[in-house]
């Protein structure tokens, strides 16, 4: 079963407006990842949250993190029609025998019209 | 650096037959893995190493096999391939595992019949 599970499945907006995709997650981890997936290509690191961590920032990204209720969140500010694409969460285990398996979600796909 | 490079782009096989995803890293990553990527499934974890001689299982492994006899190379054998083996494959590597970001070759496309 999936680790990450996430929120919206599908999101359409327009230029210049916010997007915000939610990641929840079952067991303990030691970061969070956000990828991005352009159609037909692949995937594309945006930012990494440790769990020690509650937000983090990158350009026009924003991340948090609640390990109390295990999900994070991806705002994208100010959208362009160039971000659209599918986004995945991905998790990292915080220690165990899961030591080496980075598990992903299902991926938002996000459309931004111009 | 050409970073994670995968050879072929795409493949069709019939049922039965056997083939090698190659996946090359120039960054000198230990951690190397692969998944596949199925409709509505996300990205799934077929096998992993961290490091040349050293390999585990991931989420899907049955009919794969893998190997890294080299830091550079970690290919993906499929023995008797299936229809339920077609999938879209990624490769990826980092510098010391999930800890860190991976990064992701551009894919291989295997359709069988």
């Amino acid at each position: 079963s999936q680790q990450g599970e996430e929120d919206p499945q599908a999101l359409s907006i327009q230029e210049g407006e916010n997007a915000t995709m939610n990641c929840s997650y079952k067991t303990s981890i030691n970061n969070l990842q956000w990828y991005r997936q352009n159609s037909g290509r692949g995937l594309v690191h945006l930012i990494l949250i440790r769990s020690n961590e509650r937000e983090k920032h990158s350009g026009r990204l924003r991340v948090t993190l609640d390990t109390s209720k295990k999900s994070s969140s991806l705002l994208i500010t100010a959208s362009r029609a160039a971000d659209t694409a599918s986004y995945f969460c991905a998790t990292a285990p915080a220690g165990g025998t899961s030591y080496g398996k980075l598990t992903f979600g299902q991926g938002t796909i996000l459309t931004v019209h111009p | 650096n050409a970073g994670v490079t995968q050879t072929p782009k795409f493949q069709v096989l019939k049922t039965g037959q056997s083939m090698t995803l190659q996946c090359a890293q120039d960054m000198n990553h230990e951690y190397m893995s692969w998944y596949r990527q199925d409709p509505g499934m996300g990205l799934r974890l077929i096998h992993y190493s961290v490091g040349a001689g050293i390999t585990d299982q991931g989420e899907v492994p049955n009919g794969y096999n893998v190997s890294r006899s080299t830091t550079e190379d970690f290919p993906l054998r499929l023995l008797s391939a299936a229809p339920s083996q077609t999938s879209v494959y990624f490769c990826a590597s980092s510098f010391e595992g999930p800890r860190y970001e991976q990064y992701f070759g551009p894919g291989t496309r295997l359709t069988v019949t």
